[in-house]
């Protein structure tokens, strides 16, 4: 009974094309994330969600949009896909808002590889 | 931005033995969580603390909130082989670093020797 789930957990694909990462938290969250993992391990936020409308949105190139259908859903749309997306992107939720007492739940990760 | 320091970046104990990790802002923080992220997984949290001097155990895991806001430790009792892992610190700002999100140390990659 998986709190955040996301897939593909493994995802392979040439540089050009476009991709999608689903995410779905079954807590009642009202906040879901998007981060980036590099190579180091390092974990940077890309994108935040709160109750179906974007909050804050990091500078991250625009090839990169995250959709949300409902609070439970936060996908990760990817175009035209370049060698440096190549990352593990993981996705998280939170009770509310960045901030204060909200820690955040991650799923297991979905690693992207850009050929 | 902001960024946290972590240390040390890497560790190769004996079981049985002691761990000690921190990490350190240059400015304050009000939040410091403590994540562990074995292979393959997402980071999962460890230990929350929320207050300045917030001393908390979570099993053989002991983490402290600074008193001066500016840093976080984190200990770890008689490790175990299962303790392997890489372990991030996170925290809030409140000046609303990195867009008032969590922003993370750059992780602590523990191997414990049986």
């Amino acid at each position: 009974d998986t709190a955040v789930s996301q897939t593909p957990k493994y995802l392979v694909t040439q540089m050009g094309n476009d991709k999608s990462i689903k995410c779905e938290q079954n807590l009642g969250h009202d906040t879901m994330y998007w981060y980036k993992q590099d190579s180091k391990k390092f974990l940077k936020i890309m994108f935040s969600y709160n109750n179906k409308e974007l909050i804050i949105n990091e500078t991250v190139p625009n090839r990169f949009s995250p959709k949300s259908p409902d609070k439970a859903h936060l996908n990760l749309h990817i175009n035209s896909l370049e060698l440096g997306d190549s990352a593990v992107y993981f996705c998280a939720s939170s009770q509310g808002p960045p901030g204060g007492a909200n820690v955040l739940t991650f799923g297991a990760g979905s690693r992207l590889t850009v050929l | 931005g902001q960024q946290l320091n972590q240390s040390p970046q890497s560790m190769f104990i004996q079981e049985g033995e002691d761990v000690s990790m921190n990490c350190t802002s240059s400015s304050i923080f009000n939040t410091w969580l403590w994540y562990k992220q074995d292979p393959g997984e997402g980071p999962v949290l460890l230990i929350a603390l929320y207050k300045a001097g917030e001393l908390t155990s979570n099993g053989r895991l002991t983490a402290q909130f600074g008193i001066t806001r500016k840093d976080s430790f984190l200990n770890i009792s008689a490790s175990i082989p299962s303790d392997v892992g890489i372990y991030f610190c996170a925290g809030y700002s409140p000046y609303g670093g990195s867009q008032g999100n969590l922003i993370f140390g750059k992780g602590t990659k523990l191997s414990v020797k049986p």
